[in-house]
C-alpha cells in the first residue's frame, strides 16, 4: 500500500492564481481531511469528507473548495490564491472517524508559497 | 470551544534523559486524547491515544495518562534517543468525530 499520497510536494503561486492540491489514498478509507499547518498554530482543519459525495467545512474553509467523487481521491482547490494561504497542507484519512478509536494516516504534505 | 495547550519548545535534552511534555485541554463532553509525532520533512503519525479517564496510552517507550480531574495528558519517556527528535502534537476530539483539535506542537531536540 502507498498509504496517503499528495502532489505536488512544493508549489509557488502568484496572488490570484488557482490550483488544485491532489490527495489520494489506497486504504479504502471513508473519512478524509485537509489541514493546514502554520508556525505557532498547530494544524487546523480546512474541509473534511465522510464518504464519496459528502463533504463539510472545518475550522478555516474560506478560500478553499473540495469535492469527493471517489473514495480514493480528495482534491483541495484554491480558487484565487492569497499570501495568507502560504502554508504546509496535509491530507489525512481514516477508516472510521478521526477522533474516534481509529488511526488517522497523514500524507507527506505540500508546501505552498503564494507571492 | 475545544482547545489544547502544550508547552512551548524547543525542548533540548541529552540522550538518555527523562522527557515530559505537558498538555492540558478544554473540551465539551468527554474527549478522546492523542499524541502525534512529526519527524522532519514528514507528515504526522499517531503516537498514542486514550479514550477515557485514567487510560494510559503507550507506544515506543512513550506514555501518557488521561487525567480528567486535571484535564491533562502529559507525554513522558524515561530515556530519550537522538531518533526521538521531532515535533510532538497533543490533540483531542469531542462531539464531532471528524474534528480533531491540535495543540501548537513542541519541538524536541535530543543531542548525543
Amino acid at each position: 500500500n502507498a498509504g496517503v499520497t499528495q502532489t505536488p510536494k512544493f508549489q509557488v503561486l502568484k496572488t490570484g492564481q488557482s490550483m488544485t492540491l491532489q490527495c489520494a489514498q489506497d486504504m479504502n478509507h471513508e473519512y478524509m481531511s485537509w489541514y493546514r499547518q502554520d508556525p505557532g498554530m498547530g494544524l487546523r482543519l480546512i474541509h473534511y469528507s465522510v464518504g464519496a459525495g459528502i463533504t463539510d467545512q472545518g475550522e478555516v474553509p474560506n478560500g478553499y473548495n473540495v469535492s469527493r467523487s471517489t473514495t480514493e481521491d480528495f482534491p483541495l482547490r484554491l480558487l484565487s490564491a492569497a499570501p495568507s494561504q502560504t502554508s504546509v497542507y496535509f491530507c489525512a484519512s481514516s477508516y472510521r472517524p478521526a477522533g474516534g478509536t481509529d488511526t488517522q494516516y497523514f500524507g507527506p504534505g505540500t508546501r505552498l508559497t503564494v507571492l | 470551544g475545544d482547545s489544547v495547550t502544550q508547552m512551548e519548545g524547543p525542548v533540548t535534552l541529552s540522550e538518555e534523559a527523562f522527557l515530559t511534555i505537558n498538555c492540558t485541554y478544554t473540551a465539551t463532553g468527554y474527549p478522546s486524547l492523542f499524541w502525534y509525532v512529526q519527524y522532519p520533512g514528514e507528515g504526522l503519525q499517531l503516537l498514542l491515544k486514550a479514550t477515557k479517564a485514567d487510560d494510559k496510552g503507550s507506544n515506543k517507550g512513550f506514555e501518557a495518562t488521561y487525567r480528567k480531574e486535571t484535564t491533562s495528558f502529559h507525554l513522558e519517556k524515561g530515556s530519550v534517543q537522538v531518533s526521538d527528535s521531532a515535533v510532538y502534537f497533543c490533540a483531542l476530539s469531542s462531539g464531532g468525530y471528524q474534528k480533531v483539535t491540535f495543540g501548537t506542537g513542541t519541538k524536541l531536540q535530543v543531542i548525543p
